[in-house]
């Protein structure tokens, strides 16, 4: 069974940083690009970021509202993705979920961290 | 690329047909031909499970009730017969256009 778990959410002031973690099963991780993608409150989905896998250099891509800020790597030893969130905004408050990308869709979703910033 | 969902909120009755329409701001055939037009239910307190990959196609576990269909630019997830597990939010995403993927609004269902 594939299965995605994330896990470091909590309650973070503003500015400060929070990594979270996407522990993978079930799959050939080390095959697969690993997203991430968050919902604030009440809101819809937006995409965050993206690694790719060893044959691409394991590039990375990431959303203009947090390009510079996060940062995606993994670990193919540890079927494991990662996102580091540094200085971190009210906005940023959401639930994130890692999902596993198909090349157009998102196959699997991890049960969500949330993220709280506030002072 | 924007994604378009309507309506927002579907008010249904149990054991009626529902559909939910989603529009693309451009063509969605990729490429390579195929088009990568999602559909992801959410039910309340949980994470999103696909129903629905590359327009018609249904996962594994899909109750056969629900269906999609369309082309281009245009695209619509039917529901039957709705039941009550059905309650949650609907969200289709495009896939074809990278960076990013991109997701309609959300469809709220409820009884």
């Amino acid at each position: 069974e594939v299965q995605l778990v994330e896990s470091g959410g909590g309650l973070v002031q503003p500015g400060g940083s929070l990594r979270l973690s996407c522990e993978a099963s079930g799959f050939a991780f080390s095959d697969y690009y690993m997203d991430w993608v968050r919902q604030a409150p009440g809101k819809g989905m937006e995409w965050v970021g993206r690694i790719t896998y060893k044959l691409e250099s394991y590039s990375t891509e990431y959303a203009a509202s947090v390009r510079g800020r996060f940062t995606i790597s993994r670990d193919d030893s540890k079927n494991s993705v990662y996102l580091q969130m540094n200085s971190l905004n009210t906005e940023d408050t959401a639930v994130y979920y890692c999902a596993r990308d198909d090349h157009g869709s998102y196959s699997a979703w991890g049960q969500g961290a949330l993220v709280t910033v506030s002072s | 690329v924007v994604m378009t969902q309507s309506p927002l909120f579907l008010p249904v009755t149990l054991g009626q047909p529902a559909s939910i329409s989603c529009r693309s701001s451009q063509s969605l055939v990729h490429s390579d031909g195929n088009t990568y037009l999602n559909w992801f239910q959410q039910r309340p307190g949980q994470s999103p499970r696909r129903l629905i990959y590359e327009v018609s196609n249904r996962d594994s576990g899909v109750p056969d009730r629900f269906s999609g269909s369309g082309s281009g630019t245009d695209f619509t997830l039917k529901i039957s017969r709705v039941e009550a597990e059905d309650v949650g939010f609907y969200y289709c995403m495009q896939g074809s256009h990278w960076p990013p993927y991109t997701f309609g609004q959300g469809t709220k269902l409820e009884i």
